[in-house]
């Protein structure tokens, strides 16, 4: 596509649910980054996904917290048991990344998470 | 573990300012930095990316330095408009796997 694509756009959730945010990167974009954002603070890395590499998953806060990358495209963020704190946007971006050069980061629109 | 810091952390001015955003990274093995504005409640749009072979890169009004060895990138915003006005971040892009996000500098600019 043309652009990074995050779904859906806001989820409201009950305390105790489970959670799926879905993103769509970049058509032949290789990188993947999930982001989280609470109200008013900065970015917080969660997880990357490089290629076929194990994927980088020392940003996840907790082991309710999981995510995958099918095919190398596709990515969802699981969010188990959702807690009130889980409330943020959770930002998706992709990269068309080379040994040693990086072409540079394009994000998606976000999901803004409520848990009730 | 890059460290990422962006002075002023808030900024106002009035409209037809030129300002400078200042941002210092304390790993200087980096590949690029780029520079990304976040309007409330959006996500993040790229405005510069610079190589780290390149001194600067412009785009319309914005202007963007490096310079790699003291660890430092300044955006430059000639003519400053109302629509300037959102959170500019910069990113350092190094070995590490993660993008760490400086906290930004939110603009700004009154009518």
């Amino acid at each position: 596509g043309a652009g990074v694509s995050q779904s859906p756009s806001n989820k409201v959730t009950e305390k105790g649910k489970d959670v799926e945010l879905r993103c769509d990167p970049i058509s032949g974009h290789t990188a993947l980054y999930w982001y989280r954002q609470s109200l008013g603070q900065g970015l917080e890395f969660l997880i990357y996904f490089q290629g076929n590499s194990a994927p980088d998953k020392s940003g996840l806060p907790s082991d309710r917290f999981s995510a995958e990358r099918t095919g190398g495209s596709v990515s969802t963020l699981t969010i188990q048991r959702t807690q009130q704190e889980d409330s943020a946007v959770y930002l998706c971006a992709s990269s068309l990344d080379r040994v040693m050069i990086n072409y540079g980061y394009t994000f998606g629109s976000g999901t803004r998470l409520t848990v009730v | 573990k890059q460290e990422v810091t962006q002075i002023p952390a808030a900024l106002s001015v009035p409209e037809g300012e030129n300002l400078v955003l200042n941002c210092s990274f304390t790993d200087s093995a980096i590949y690029n930095l780029q520079w990304f504005r976040q309007d409330p409640g959006k996500g993040l749009t790229s405005l510069l990316l610079i190589q780290s072979s390149q001194r600067e890169q412009t785009s319309g009004r914005l202007n963007a330095s490096l310079d790699k060895s003291s660890g430092r990138s300044t955006l430059y915003i000639a003519a400053s408009q109302p629509g300037d006005s959102a959170t500019y971040l910069c990113v350092p892009r190094g070995n590490n796997n993660d993008m760490r996000f400086g906290a930004g500098t939110r603009l700004t600019v009154k009518p």
